[in-house]
């Protein structure tokens, strides 16, 4: 099993409506995740960490983590043409804190 | 300036030639990561350091090696380069958060072709 996995996509989805985008992980130590964006041709920058259990919103955004479950999910509500990028999920590894990335889920928002 | 810059941004090699791809950052964190981007498989870390006396090896380590010459440097080497290896690769920083590795920093990421 990858220590953080994500469905490969491409996910397509109609502009205004939600995007989920969903990632499991494999080491119960872990105690934050995030969510990076990155545009084609581009460096990946943040758009959302997580620590605690439940929901996190920021704007347009939200980061929903279970714990027991392992499952880490962002939500873009109202989605636009400039959310289309590829999204990375992404976890520390236990005590060491190296940063491993799922394979990413590429995001299409059609207009 | 890029807080993280990465040289070169393209380099075009031949098969067994030794490369080095460069690191340095303005951001005064002590965690540097080099990772390679390959498509469909997201970002795989290759080494990470704490600090300047401390390395490690990551998922992907076996024909990269790596050097900190200073805190603010982080260097990436291919002894002997492999078509296989051609690649994005990208360094990234970053400080601590919550006692644990906080957000990263990535550099534009150096594409490396090797022929």
């Amino acid at each position: 099993q990858k220590e953080v996995e994500q469905n490969s996509g491409p996910l397509s989805v109609p502009e205004g409506a939600i995007a989920s985008l969903n990632c499991t992980y494999s080491d119960r130590v872990s105690q934050s995740f995030f969510w990076y964006r990155q545009y084609s041709g581009k460096s990946p920058e943040l758009i959302m960490s997580i620590y605690s259990n439940g929901d996190k919103e920021d704007g347009r955004f939200t980061a929903q983590l279970n714990k027991a479950s392992q499952y880490v999910s962002l939500l873009i509500r109202d989605s636009q043409p400039s959310d289309s990028a590829t999204y990375l999920c992404a976890a520390p590894r236990g005590s060491a804190s190296k940063i491993i990335f799922g394979s990413g889920t590429r995001l299409s928002i059609r207009p | 300036d890029a807080d993280v810059t990465q040289t070169p941004r393209n380099r075009i090699t031949k098969t067994g030639k030794r490369i080095m791809l460069e690191c340095s950052q303005t951001k005064g964190h002590d965690r540097m990561y080099w990772y390679r981007q390959d498509p469909g498989l997201g970002l795989r870390l290759i080494y990470y350091s704490f600090d300047v006396k401390d390395i490690n090896k990551g998922e992907i380590s076996d024909g990269y090696s790596v050097s900190r010459q200073a805190q603010a440097k982080f260097s990436l080497s291919l002894e002997s380069a492999i078509p296989n290896q051609t690649a994005l690769y990208f360094c990234a920083t970053s400080d601590w958060d919550r006692g644990e590795t906080g957000e990263l920093f990535f550099g534009e990421g150096s594409r490396l072709t090797v022929l």
